[in-house]
């Protein structure tokens, strides 16, 4: 089975400053990694994905995320955050069987303040 | 350009009461997931369907049925509705291994 690990349930910056989530993951196979992000009231929207190639990924709005397989992590960044980014943050991992249960992460919330 | 539609957004209901959760995607996508969210506790998932006419249970099912009716379509059923199912539900689809696509959730309370 996978797991999660969002290591920070709140990240509070200010805006222009930069920002990086935490995720680990844990898994006895290779994986697929997932950043969501979720605006107040609604759905969960895709960031960016790594499913093979590049390690470095870069996403919509500014963002970026690291595949690291030795520590097991995929922390998201952006070197300058505006305050619409502020918004909940989810990691998630799923392993290919020709579908892809998502596991996720508790969630990390980005408070972004002027 | 609807992608994944739940329905109903938000539901009042009593304990022991029964409600169906629609959800529908026109993506054309062969599988389809029904998830719970909690405060702190991220998304957890409660039962999938792999692709048209088979579905199997995730993380958290207990109290809850699904049916996958056609390949649009994907509910969720809570035959007697408690407190602890109170949460935002969220339907998703895929195709292959390419990320889901979420909807926008439905709101239930359970008194």
């Amino acid at each position: 089975a996978q797991s999660v690990t969002q290591l920070d349930s709140q990240v509070p910056v200010f805006e222009e400053a930069p920002v990086e989530l935490r995720c680990n993951y844990s898994s006895s196979v290779s994986v697929y990694l997932f950043w969501y992000v979720q605006y107040p009231n609604q759905g969960l929207q895709l960031l960016l994905k790594y499913l093979s190639g590049s390690t470095l990924v870069k996403g919509i709005n500014g963002f970026e995320a690291e595949f690291n397989k030795s520590q097991t992590s995929f922390h998201l960044r952006k070197p300058s955050v505006h305050i619409s980014d502020t918004a909940e943050y989810f990691c998630a991992v799923s392993v290919f069987s020709g579908y892809s249960t998502l596991t996720f992460g508790k969630g990390t919330m980005l408070l972004v303040s002027p | 350009n609807a992608g994944v539609t739940q329905t109903p957004k938000f539901q009042v209901l009593k304990t022991g009461q029964s409600m169906t959760l629609q959800c529908a995607q026109d993506m054309n996508h062969n599988s389809m997931y029904w998830y719970r969210q909690d405060p702190g506790m991220g998304l957890r998932l409660i039962y999938y369907s792999a692709s048209e006419g088979t579905t199997d249970k995730g993380e958290v099912p207990n109290g809850y049925n699904v049916s996958r009716l056609n390949k649009r379509e994907f509910s969720l059923r809570l035959e007697s509705a408690a407190p602890s199912q109170t949460s935002v539900y969220f339907c998703a689809s895929s195709r292959d291994n390419q990320p889901q696509h979420f909807g926008d959730g439905t709101r239930l309370s359970i008194l």
